[in-house]
């Protein structure tokens, strides 16, 4: 049972234009989510994080969009670069289950030059 | 400032030996986790820890698995009589769980790649 969805397994976009990962996620506990990228053989690097109170972040290219009600998240990166290209995670959790991250399967982008 | 480390970075083992992985938080971190990701799969939560309390070990897939952190420094995953199905990638990540509600965030170190042959 995937408490946490990224429904699109991989993503292309052009350098320069936006990239939209998305995540949609079932358990309404969920308080905390985070967005980590990840390259081949290394562990996932944290990129950014959005608490439940908020409906967006925002980290220089990266913003990440919440809606709470749709049990939904984006991550928009703008624009994009070639070296953005790697696997995106969704990753969520909640103080009821000592903050254990729940994954999603990872959106695999490319960025073309 | 040292980031988490874990080692070795690669292990192959023969079905049926024990194997111990290690992991060194990043200083500060009293929280510490475990997670693995098997080939074609999504991380899989293992084991916590935080301080001294007892460790959450509900990720903990059979009782071939264990796991121990001295305070808040080095933690050990021991998996004994290793199956084929225990290859993956071993990952550690470590927090300041700033406690009560507060969230915080999980660093990750490289991983362990263990191969059973």
């Amino acid at each position: 049972d995937q408490q946490v969805k990224q429904n699109s397994p991989s993503l292309s976009v052009q350098e320069g234009r936006i990239s939209i990962l998305n995540c949609d996620y079932t358990n309404s506990m969920f308080d905390y989510f985070l967005w980590y990228k990840k390259y081949p053989a290394e562990g996932p690097t944290f990129l950014i994080s959005i608490s439940s109170i908020k409906d967006k972040n925002e980290d220089g290219r990266f913003t990440v969009f919440l809606n709470k009600s749709a049990k939904h998240l984006s991550l928009h990166i703008v624009p994009s670069q070639p070296g953005d290209s790697a696997v995106y995670f969704c990753a969520a959790s909640h103080a009821g289950n000592n903050r254990k991250l729940i994954w999603g399967l990872g959106t695999s982008l490319a960025v073309n030059p | 400032g040292a980031g988490v480390s874990q080692s070795p970075s690669n292990k192959v083992t023969e079905k049926g030996k024990d194997v111990e992985l290690r992991c060194d938080p990043i200083s500060g971190h009293t929280a510490l986790y475990w997670y693995r990701q098997r080939l074609g799969q999504g991380l899989e939560f293992l084991i916590y820890f935080q301080g001294n309390s007892a460790p959450d070990k509900s990720g903990l897939p059979s009782d071939r698995f264990s796991a121990e952190r001295t305070g808040e420094s080095v933690s050990t995953l021991t998996i004994q009589r290793t199956q084929q199905e225990d290859s993956a990638v071993y990952l550690c990540a470590s927090s300041l769980a700033q406690g009560g509600g507060g969230t915080d965030t999980q660093y990750f170190g490289p991983g362990t790649r263990l191969t059973v042959l």
